[in-house]
């Protein structure tokens, strides 16, 4: 069976420091991978998205960054956060089937703290 | 994707099924019916999924009325577990790329 794992659980950096947060997904072949955002209380922002190995699709202008080096691999950086860059991230994969129509599964998703 | 509604929180006693309601009065014909939950500070977990017949998995069953308009998540025996934030979703078939947006949800509480 298909697991995704995303790390660090939790995470407090100042401002203006860098950011790496790192998703891995185990038991499937070229998934699509996505990145989202949940802000305390509202609903799930898509940042970003992968359909394959340096393909990446970005769906809000801001300072982050996605990188996706190896099939199962997809990070998510900053070089310099702000602290509107607080949230709980979340990564997600669903299967890259030909007509779609595939639920996307989450991590438990990293909860980042902007000081 | 079409808007769904939901009821703002709902209360279930443990053994008994929870019915969760959703309408999506605006669905389109090529519009798919998802529903997830989230257990606080987890990320969301699929549930059901489905497009005009009614589906039932090892986790709940999904029944979707005749005209689509509307529809309810069942949760056959709810346990304290399933205490959470049920969201229902309506969108096309998912292609890469595509984004789930989700709504305010349903918090469930199941009660001893």
């Amino acid at each position: 069976s298909q697991t995704i794992h995303q790390w660090p659980a939790t995470l407090v950096q100042p401002v203006g420091s860098p950011l790496s947060l790192e998703c891995t997904v185990e038991g499937t072949s070229n998934p699509n991978l996505y990145w989202y955002r949940q802000a305390a209380g509202r609903g799930l922002q898509l940042l970003f998205y992968s359909v394959g190995i340096g393909q990446i699709s970005s769906e809000v202008p801001q300072n982050l960054s996605a990188s996706r080096p190896q099939d199962r691999q997809f990070i998510l950086s900053s070089k310099k956060l702000l602290l509107s860059d607080s949230g709980f991230y979340l990564c997600a994969w669903s299967l890259s089937i030909p007509g779609g129509n595939q639920p996307q599964h989450f991590g438990d998703g990293t909860r980042l703290s902007i000081l | 994707d079409a808007k769904t509604t939901q009821p703002t929180s709902m209360d279930c006693a443990e053994g008994r099924a929870a019915n969760l309601p959703c309408n999506h009065s605006t669905i389109s014909g090529n519009e798919y019916v998802y529903w997830y939950r989230q257990i606080h500070s987890q990320g969301p977990q699929y549930i059901i999924h489905g497009l005009k017949n009614n589906e039932t998995n090892e986790m709940a069953s999904l029944i979707i009325t005749e005209d689509r308009k509307s529809s309810t998540l069942i949760l056959p025996h709810a346990t304290l577990r399933d205490t959470a934030v049920y969201y229902c979703i309506v969108r096309v078939e998912e292609t890469s790329g595509s984004r789930l947006t989700f709504g305010e949800g349903t918090q469930l509480t199941v009660n001893p």
